[in-house]
């Protein structure tokens, strides 16, 4: 089945700066790659995704890249926020279905302020 | 709009204790979930339910029995709690059925420790 790997698991940046996180997926054949965002306490919420027929979508100060052939995507929140600190999970699938979905395990970022 | 509600919130059981963990979906959802997260693992699909009356296994369902009651509600049953089910539990749903089923929308998470 697929394997979805997150890095890193843990990331601090100052506030203003930007943050990048990365996940890498097995299966060449997942097409739907989605970010959700868990503050603390709360319920994961998605935040944007992506379907393997782009390379790039972008959502204000949030942006997803994706690298087929690399078997790679990753987030890019620019313009850091302490309302930005939050667990970020990936994820992968190969139909588009929420019940394929596989989860990275997750990078706690924090804004520093 | 409540979205997903489940409980309860927090649960403690002892070793071989049964409980049931409820949920429901006021969004008019078809395909409801039922997933738990631990420490550095993400969360993991325990079990899926496309429509009222059909349950499907996820990747871990060991120790696990679910329920569609009905198109609203879906329950996790645990028949003898294990040291190992201790986790966060969080129950989703989301529009569609089959191939793009979209955005999940998550319940706020139940806490259960197993003594």
């Amino acid at each position: 089945g697929e394997n979805v790997e997150q890095h890193p698991s843990t990331l601090s940046v100052q506030e203003g700066d930007s943050a990048v996180i990365k996940c890498t997926y097995s299966d060449s054949a997942s097409n739907y790659f989605p970010w959700y965002k868990q503050e603390l306490g709360k319920r994961p919420q998605l935040i944007i995704d992506i379907r393997s027929n782009v390379g790039e979508k972008k959502d204000q100060r949030i942006a997803v890249t994706l690298n087929k052939t690399a078997k790679h995507f990753s987030l890019h929140i620019t313009e850091t926020q302490p309302e930005d600190s939050a667990v970020y999970f990936c994820a992968a699938s190969i139909t588009g279905s929420a019940r394929q979905l596989t989860f990275g395990s997750g990078t706690q970022l924090t804004v520093l302020p | 709009n409540a979205g997903v509600t489940q409980t309860p919130k927090f649960q403690v059981l002892k070793t071989g204790q049964s409980m049931t963990l409820q949920c429901a979906q006021d969004m008019n959802h078809n395909s409801m979930y039922w997933y738990r997260q631990d420490p550095g693992m993400g969360l993991r699909l325990i079990y899926y339910s496309a429509s009222e009356g059909t349950t499907d296994k996820g990747e871990v369902p060991n120790g696990y029995n679910v329920s569609r009651l009905n198109k609203r509600e879906f329950s996790l049953r645990l028949e003898s709690a294990a040291p190992s089910q201790t986790s966060v539990y969080f129950c989703a749903s989301s529009e569609g059925v089959g191939l793009n089923t979209g955005e999940l929308f998550f319940g706020e998470g139940s806490r259960l420790t197993v003594l």
